[in-house]
C-alpha cells in the first residue's frame, strides 16, 4: 500500500512570512511527486511536478524539494492569494495515483 | 487554450443511474490519459481511475473498481464517469484531469502529474 502523509494538517502563517509544508511517502516514490493548490470552490491547480519543477505560470516563491520519501513545499513571502489547501500526490506506481490528505494554510 | 469542461451539477435519488462528462479541447485528446478524482464534502482528493481515449484502455483504483465505469468517446473528445446505482455516499464533487506535462508517458503507462483540471461536477444524492 502506498501512503502519502502530509504535515501539519493546518499551518497558520502571517502574510510576508515563509511557509514550509511536508509530505512523506511510504514506500519511496523517487521524484515522481506533485504538489497542488486548491482554493475554496475551485479545482486543484498543479504547482510542482517531478518534486521540484514549477508548472507553467507558477511564481518563483513556490519551491519544491526532496526525493524518495521526504518532500517539502516552501512558499516564501506569503501573499494573500496563497492561503489555500495544498495536496501532495505520488505518480511513481503505475497505475496508482495517491494523494496526501492535505495541509490547510491559513492566515495567522 | 487547453481546457477540460465538465457537465453541470446533478441531483439524484439513491438507486438512480448517472453519467457525467468531461470534454477536452485545445490539444490532441486521444494522446493524453484522463483521470477522475473524487472530493467528498470537506475532504481530500481521491483518485478513482484513468482512461486513455486513444484506445479506451482503462485502469481503476482498487477502491473504486466495480463501483463506477469510466469510458471515452474520442469522436467528440469526451470522457465519461458513470454509476449504475447511486448511493448517498456518492455525494461529492468529481473532477476530471489530464495527465500531462513532463515525464514518461505512453498508451500503456504514464508517469506524469495532473496538469489540467476540469471545473468539477457536483453530484448530490439524496432521497
Amino acid at each position: 500500500e502506498i501512503v502519502m502523509t502530509q504535515s501539519p494538517a493546518t499551518l497558520s502563517v502571517s502574510p510576508g512570512e515563509r511557509a514550509t509544508l511536508s509530505c512523506r511517502a511510504s514506500p519511496s516514490v523517487g521524484s515522481n511527486l506533485a504538489w497542488y493548490q486548491q482554493k475554496p470552490g475551485q479545482a486543484p491547480r498543479l504547482l510542482i511536478y517531478a518534486a521540484s519543477t514549477r508548472a507553467t505560470g507558477i511564481p518563483a516563491r513556490f519551491t519544491g524539494s526532496g526525493s524518495g520519501t521526504e518532500f517539502t513545499l516552501t512558499i516564501s513571502s506569503l501573499q494573500s492569494e496563497d492561503f489555500a489547501v495544498y495536496f501532495c500526490q505520488q505518480y511513481n506506481y503505475w497505475p496508482l495515483y495517491t494523494f496526501g490528505q492535505g495541509t490547510k494554510l491559513e492566515i495567522k | 487554450e487547453v481546457q477540460l469542461v465538465q457537465s453541470g451539477a446533478e441531483v439524484k435519488k439513491p438507486g438512480e443511474s448517472l453519467q457525467i462528462s468531461c470534454k477536452g479541447s485545445g490539444y490532441i485528446f486521444t494522446n493524453y490519459w484522463i483521470g477522475w478524482v473524487r472530493q467528498m464534502p470537506g475532504k481530500g482528493l481521491e483518485w478513482m481511475g484513468i482512461i486513455y481515449p486513444g484506445d479506451s484502455d482503462t485502469r481503476y483504483s482498487p477502491s473504486f473498481q466495480g463501483q463506477v465505469t469510466i469510458s471515452a468517446d474520442k469522436s467528440i473528445n469526451t470522457a465519461h464517469l458513470q454509476w449504475s446505482s447511486l448511493k448517498a455516499s456518492d455525494t461529492a464533487v468529481y473532477y476530471c484531469a489530464r495527465l500531462g506535462g513532463v515525464g514518461y508517458c505512453s498508451s500503456t503507462s504514464c508517469s506524469r502529474a495532473f496538469d489540467i483540471w476540469g471545473q468539477g461536477t457536483v453530484v448530490a444524492v439524496s432521497s
